[in-house]
């Protein structure tokens, strides 16, 4: 059964800072890996979708990467601003099925 | 184009009552997802759509829940005789193709509340 975890839960830096959030997955037998934002009261925004080929993806200030092997993903968010506070979420669509399997997110608060 | 629209945004229903939700996905997606989002948990599928057939309900509970999208009108996620437990978001994603293939778009959620 595949496991996401993400790391750190809750996470608060000032304005301008860069920084990493981290997505763990048990099993390596994924399709592809992506990262979603969630606002207050919101539905998901997808960010960035790798697929298993790929080992990063970019999309502005963010900059996504994934290491299949070692199941690990990782999103690099540049020069943080406190508009980019939200919930982020990871999500793995395995290689058969077709759930996207969630971890809980992290929480990011930028603080002007 | 309008996004995944779903409706009604938030849902009160007595215990034993029955509770419809609507999505209608995006211009052009003939490919639905329901997930659901416990207080305190990550997102959790519930069941995977394209129009007319259920391809994947494997995270549907067994009794009281059932899913449609019919050829013409939204998909609907029914929950009969509800209870507290089933207090909750549902989101709705859909997609153009076969998942995995493209991101999912997700709507606002619903947010069923059970008294």
């Amino acid at each position: 059964k595949q496991e996401v975890t993400q790391i750190p839960a809750a996470l608060s830096v000032p304005e301008g800072e860069n920084l990493v959030l981290n997505c763990s997955f048990t099993d390596s037998a994924i399709y592809n890996l992506q990262w979603f934002r969630q606002d207050p009261g919101k539905g998901l925004t997808s960010l960035l979708l790798i697929q298993s080929s790929q080992r990063e993806q970019t999309s502005g200030r963010l900059n996504a990467s994934l290491d299949k092997s070692s199941g690990r993903s990782t999103l690099y968010i540049a020069a943080s601003q406190p508009g980019d506070s939200a919930t982020y979420l990871c999500a793995v669509k395995e290689t058969s099925g077709s759930r996207l399997t969630f971890g809980e997110g992290t929480q990011l608060t930028v603080n002007p | 184009n309008a996004g995944v629209m779903q409706n009604p945004r938030h849902l009160v229903r007595r215990r034993g009552q029955e509770a419809r939700l609507r999505c209608s996905p995006m211009k052009g997606h003939s490919h639905v997802y329901w997930y659901r989002q416990l207080p305190e948990e990550g997102l959790k599928f519930m069941v995977y759509l394209q129009k007319e057939n259920i391809i994947d309900e494997s995270g549907m509970p067994k009794e009281r829940f059932s899913a449609e999208f019919p050829k013409e009108g939204p998909s609907i996620l029914r929950i009969q005789q509800v209870v507290r437990g089933d207090s909750a978001a549902y989101f709705c994603a859909s997609s153009p193709r076969p998942p995995g293939i493209e991101k999912l778009f997700f709507g606002s959620g619903t947010q069923l509340s059970v008294l």
